[in-house]
């Protein structure tokens, strides 16, 4: 069974400082999503990670993909008050061969970046 | 360009009473995800749906809980008896047909239905 654990699940940082998160999986994919979600909305999606190597930002966050050692990282840059959010990883546990298709996520990580 | 459309937004039941949640995907989307999201946890798979077809309900309680999502119209998640425990976020996600790969491609999520039982 595929499990996805992120680390940490809480995470209170100044603004302008770095940091970075972390997405551990159990077993082999090769797809890996990055959510960000604002109390009471839906999921925003981040970044697609495709492949192992695969490494993409946007604005202050970027995200990479080590397919080998099963963990991907979200690195947050210069921290501002607007990322305030929780972060999830999901892992996508399809196959080319048909069947189950869906999306196996984190507990997340709520953010609080303070002024 | 809608997105992934789900209603009602919020929902208020009384337990033993039935709740329905609706969900249009994306135009051109032909398969359909639900998802539950208990208060401070990720999103638990429930079951994924193709037009006339349940592909996977792995992740839905095998009583009380039903999905469907017919030729025409949206797909409907429904909870009949419901629990206090059924209290959660239902979100709906969509994705068009498989690539040539055979893979799936990335799935849109709507807004989620908030269901709370008094």
């Amino acid at each position: 069974e595929l499990k996805v654990e992120q680390n940490p699940l809480f995470l209170s940082m100044q603004e302008g400082k770095n940091y970075t998160i972390y997405c551990n999986y159990s077993t082999t994919s090769d797809r890996l999503y990055w959510y960000r979600q604002d109390p009471g909305k839906s999921l925003e999606s981040l970044f697609v990670l495709l492949s192992n190597g695969a490494v993409k930002q946007e604005g202050r966050l970027m995200a990479s993909l080590d397919t080998k050692a099963r963990l991907s990282t979200l690195h947050i840059t210069a921290a501002v008050h607007d990322l305030s959010a929780t972060y999830f990883c999901a892992v996508d546990h399809s196959t080319t061969q048909g069947g189950s298709e869906k999306l196996v996520f984190g507990k997340g990580m709520k953010l609080t970046v303070n002024p | 360009n809608a997105g992934v459309m789900q209603n009602p937004r919020h929902l208020v039941r009384r337990r033993g009473q039935e709740a329905r949640l609706r969900c249009s995907p994306m135009k051109g989307h032909s398969h359909v995800y639900w998802y539950r999201q208990l208060p401070e946890e990720g999103l638990k798979f429930m079951v994924y749906l193709q037009k006339e077809n349940i592909i996977d309900e792995s992740g839905m309680p095998k009583e009380r809980f039903s999905a469907e999502f017919p030729k025409e119209g949206p797909s409907i998640l429904r909870i009949q008896q419901v629990v206090r425990g059924d209290s959660a976020a239902y979100f709906c996600a969509s994705s068009p047909l498989r690539l040539r790969t055979g893979r799936n491609q990335p799935q849109h999520f709507g807004d989620g239905t908030r269901l709370s039982i008094l």
